[in-house]
């Protein structure tokens, strides 16, 4: 059984460019979640998605923006990239209370 | 909206020595998790535990909910037990959503 899957595992990019960050449930897993975790710091929620829809959102601005498939799977982007965008992505899935996370996608923004 | 407070933010241990991490919130929660997060990045799952005591092998952790703490005991500790050690919380008006605390950075020498 495969855990939660995150593409890809590395990014750079510049400053108002913008990026999409990938990640594909567990099986049976119905809902995902995104966290930002700067260096040195704990995750920060991001937002929530179950059956295709935002359930619940964290103090992000609009330039972040997600999307979750029929197939739970799930998309995080973020427009106009600044340099305190640079963090680890984490993605978890879960079907009740328990959030299991995924390796994560490290972006650097130049 | 809730805060969470780890304790110690550093601990240095040998090999084979016990340690107790602690994690205080100051609302009441539905969902505590405790994580390591390995070098790596990857936040691997400990404990689900909202109340109660629950043992794993050499970890053990305890919810006193009532008066809003969360201890997380590591005994014979291993090198390998090094990394960061975070709590993370939920309440009732945020569902899905995980509120970390600043983590507790373990080192264990040989």
């Amino acid at each position: 059984d495969a855990g939660v899957t995150q593409s890809p595992t590395h990014l750079i990019k510049t400053r108002g460019q913008q990026v999409t960050l990938r990640c594909s449930p567990k099986s049976g897993h119905d809902t995902v979640s995104w966290y930002q975790q700067a260096l040195g710091q704990g995750p920060q929620f991001i937002f929530q998605y179950y059956e295709e829809e935002e359930r619940q959102r964290g103090n992000f601005p609009d330039r972040f923006s997600g999307h979750q498939f029929p197939n739970y799977s799930s998309e995080l982007n973020v427009n106009a990239l600044l340099l305190g965008d640079s963090a680890l992505y984490l993605c978890a899935s879960s079907s009740l209370e328990t959030q299991y996370f995924g390796p994560g996608t490290r972006l650097l923004v130049l | 909206g809730i805060q969470v407070e780890q304790s110690p933010p550093d601990l240095i241990l040998q090999e084979g020595a016990n340690s107790t991490l602690r994690c205080n919130f100051s609302d009441s929660v539905n969902n505590l998790q405790w994580f390591h997060q390995n070098p790596w990045g990857q936040l691997i799952n400990l404990f689900y535990i909202p109340s109660g005591t629950k043992q794993n092998g050499r970890l053990s952790a305890t919810t006193v909910a009532t008066e809003r703490y969360s201890l997380l005991y590591i005994s014979s500790s291993q090198t390998t037990d090094s990394g960061v050690y975070f709590c993370a919380v939920q309440t009732g008006t945020s569902y899905g959503k995980l509120t970390f605390g600043q983590g507790t950075i373990l080192t264990v020498h040989p």
